[in-house]
């Protein structure tokens, strides 16, 4: 089965900039999508599509693709940002949808 | 105001049944491909099912399939999910979401369901 693989925290100082890969095979080939997901909170949907932002993401949070990894940028974090981040596939292989593992994010 | 409220959960010992449902409000629900995707407390998010608009085609994850059963109501704007020869690792907050093209696009708060004799 497709295995989406990303850190398990990532740390930055507030105003720095976080960024959170996700290392999969062939991942070039895929659309990747990312979530954000706060203590005690449902997913929230942050970027789609590799870099589209839905309607009230701040423009902070960015996504881009080379080789075989995915990256979630998030510029300027705030206390705010810090959540866990989730990376997401659909594999057409098996037609099923594969979350990565997922990072915790720590503004320190 | 677009939302997705999840109800049903709770406790059932292994082997038991438990049918989720979910409400669908402020949307087009019959234009929509919905999904139900878990997460075991304190771990990471799983996909479970996904059906399309029209409830013709579901496709379902390997730990689930020939156990679970998802279904909708156009007309009542409702999504079911019935889970039959529950395991203890079925418990999870269970989330449905509305597909937004092999993505996840609006969540509802989730359900949580624990399975424990």
């Amino acid at each position: 089965s497709y295995v989406l693989t990303q850190p398990p925290s990532v740390s930055e100082a507030p105003g720095q900039t976080a960024r959170i890969p996700c290392a999969g095979n062939i991942i070039g080939t895929k659309s990747v999508h990312w979530y954000q997901q706060k203590p005690g909170q449902a997913p929230v949907l942050v970027v789609s599509d590799e870099s589209d932002r839905p309607s009230g993401i701040p423009e902070r949070f960015s996504g881009s693709k080379s080789g075989n990894t995915a990256t979630l940028t998030i510029s300027r974090v705030e206390a705010g940002d810090e959540a866990d981040y989730y990376c997401q596939v659909w594999d057409s292989g098996s037609d099923h949808y594969v979350f990565g593992t997922g990072t915790k994010v720590t503004v320190l | 105001q677009v939302h997705l409220v999840e109800s049903g959960g709770g406790v059932v010992q292994p082997g038991r049944s438990l049918r989720l449902s979910c409400t669908a409000s402020g949307l087009t629900f019959s234009s929509y491909a919905m999904h139900w995707v878990r997460q075991p407390p304190g771990k990471g998010l799983e996909w479970v099912a996904l059906i399309s608009y029209d409830g013709v085609n579901k496709f379902y994850a390997d730990s689930v399939k020939g156990r679970f059963t998802m279904s909708r109501d156009n007309s009542k704007n409702i999504l079911s999910l019935q889970m039959n020869s529950l395991r203890t690792e079925d418990t999870a907050i269970y989330y449905c979401a509305r597909d937004g093209t092999r993505s996840f696009d609006l969540w509802g708060q989730g359900t949580l369901v624990t399975v424990s004799s």
